[in-house]
């Protein structure tokens, strides 16, 4: 079974700082990561994913993310956050089993700071 | 495309009642997977249906049951409604695997009294 942990459920930035959102899974085989965005009052929007070949993955709004094996993290980065960066964000895994339920983090809030 | 559209998007039920939730795929998508989203628990997986057979379950009571339909739509239904089961209830589609993107609706928000 795989599990995944978001350390900081807070992260305070001010507005045009660079902020790193931290995630660790746990898993005995291979796996799929992902990083979900949920705005207020909205549902969850996929930010990018890691499924296999290069390490560091670039998604949308600016997002990027770095699968180190090793170390067993998937944290996410953004060199500059804007207030409409405001959101929850939640990272999640899944094996590679096609037939594997994927397990989410219990999320981060990431607060820009004028 | 539309996207996944969830209704009812706001519900109240009293202790007791069970409630029905419906979810309507992107078009062309197969899986359906349904989760339960709290302040104290986070987002939890509940159940997920492909092809109108259910392929993963969470760890929740047996209350909790849903079934896809043959145009991929699911339902989702909570029996003997409880104060703790007051959440977000989302839905999300894939096409296939759930190595593939999920897309989620924006959820419905039941409240237990």
């Amino acid at each position: 079974a795989q599990s995944v942990t978001q350390l900081d459920s807070q992260v305070p930035v001010f507005e045009e700082a660079p902020v790193e959102l931290r995630c660790n899974y746990s898993s005995s085989v291979s796996v799929y990561l992902f990083w979900y965005v949920q705005y207020p009052n909205q549902g969850l929007q996929l930010l990018l994913k890691y499924l296999s070949g290069s390490t560091l993955v670039k998604g949308i709004n600016g997002f990027e993310a770095e699968f180190n094996k090793s170390q067993t993290s998937f944290h996410l980065r953004k060199p500059s956050v804007h207030i409409s960066d405001t959101a929850e964000y939640f990272c999640a895994v899944t094996s590679t089993n096609r037939d594997d339920k994927i397990i989410f983090g219990k999320g981060t809030r990431l607060h820009i700071l004028p | 495309k539309a996207g996944v559209t969830q209704t009812p998007r706001y519900l109240i039920k009293t202790r007791g009642q069970q409630v029905t939730l419906s979810c309507s795929p992107i078009s062309g998508h197969r899986s359906v997977s349904w989760y339960q989203q709290t302040p104290g628990q986070g987002l939890q997986f509940l159940f997920e249906y492909f092809s109108e057979t259910q392929r993963n379950k969470g760890n929740f009571p047996g209350r909790f049951s849903g079934r896809q339909f043959s145009n991929s739509r699911s339902e989702m239904n909570v029996s003997t409604l409880e104060l703790g089961d007051s959440a977000l209830y989302l839905c999300a589609s894939s096409s296939y695997d759930l190595g593939e993107t999920q897309y989620f609706g924006p959820g419905t928000r039941l409240l237990v009294l």
